[in-house]
C-alpha cells in the first residue's frame, strides 16, 4: 500500500488566497483525520471522518476552515481567506475499523504551508 | 477538557537509556499511544497501552497505570538514530486522539 497520500507537500501563497489541501487515505480504512502542527501549539486535531461524514469539528479554528470527504478515497481542507497565522504543517491521517479500541491512526507525509 | 504533559527536552548519550514521562487528565480513556517523530517527517506509531503494566517491543518500552493517569516510554540502547520528537497521545472517547506537546530527544555521541 502506497500510505496516505497528500498534496501537495509544500505551498507558499499570498494572504487573502484560497488554499486547498487534498489527501487520500490508505485503502480499506473509515476514517479519516486533518491536523494542523505548529511549534507553539504542537499536534492538533481539527476535523475527523469516519465513513466520510465529519464526527468532530470542534478543532477547526474558524470559518475560515472547511472540509470535505466526497468519497472514501478523498477529502480536502480549505481555507479561504488564508492568513500568515495558518502557516504550519498540515497532517492527514487514517485508520481503520473506528469501533475497535485498538486502531493505530498511520499518518501522512504533511503539506507545510507558508502565507505571506 | 484534556490536558496531557510531558517534558520538552530531555538529552542522552548513545547506548544509554532514557525514559520519557507523560501524565494525562482526560473525561474518558480508551489507551495511550507514543509516536515518534523525525524532523520534518510525519509521525509513526511506537506503541499502545490500554491495560495496567509494561509493553515491552524490542529496545522500546511502554508503561502506564490508569489509576494515576501516568505513562512512560523507555528507550534503551540509545541510537543516533533515535533523536526525534516523542508524542503522548490519549484516546478519550471514539476515535479521536489527543496529543501531548511532545518530547525531544537528543542523543550525544
Amino acid at each position: 500500500d502506497a500510505g496516505v497520500i497528500q498534496s501537495p507537500r509544500h505551498e507558499v501563497t499570498e494572504m487573502g488566497q484560497e488554499v486547498t489541501l487534498r489527501c487520500k487515505p490508505i485503502s480499506g480504512h473509515n476514517s479519516l483525520f486533518w491536523y494542523r502542527q505548529t511549534m507553539m501549539r504542537g499536534l492538533e486535531l481539527l476535523i475527523y471522518f469516519n465513513n466520510n461524514v465529519p464526527i468532530d469539528d470542534s478543532g477547526m479554528p474558524e470559518d475560515r476552515f472547511s472540509a470535505k470527504m466526497p468519497n472514501a478515497s478523498f477529502s480536502t481542507l480549505k481555507i479561504q481567506p488564508s492568513e500568515p497565522r495558518d502557516s504550519a504543517v498540515y497532517f492527514c491521517a487514517s485508520n481503520r475499523d473506528w469501533l475497535t479500541s485498538y486502531n493505530e491512526q498511520f499518518f501522512g507525509p504533511g503539506t507545510r504551508l507558508t502565507v505571506l | 477538557g484534556q490536558n496531557i504533559d510531558q517534558p520538552t527536552e530531555m538529552t542522552a548519550t548513545e547506548g544509554a537509556i532514557v525514559q520519557i514521562n507523560c501524565t494525562y487528565q482526560t473525561s474518558g480513556f480508551n489507551g495511550l499511544f507514543w509516536y515518534q517523530q523525525h524532523a520534518g517527517e510525519a509521525p509513526t506509531f511506537l506503541s499502545y497501552n490500554v491495560l495496567d503494566g509494561l509493553e515491552e517491543k524490542g529496545r522500546f518500552s511502554s508503561f502506564l497505570s490508569r489509576s494515576k493517569g501516568y505513562s512512560y516510554l523507555l528507550l534503551k540502547e540509545l541510537q543516533m538514530k533515535d533523536s526525534a520528537s516523542y508524542l503522548c497521545a490519549v484516546q478519550a472517547a471514539g476515535n479521536k486522539l489527543t496529543f501531548g506537546g511532545g518530547t525531544r530527544v537528543l542523543v550525544k555521541p
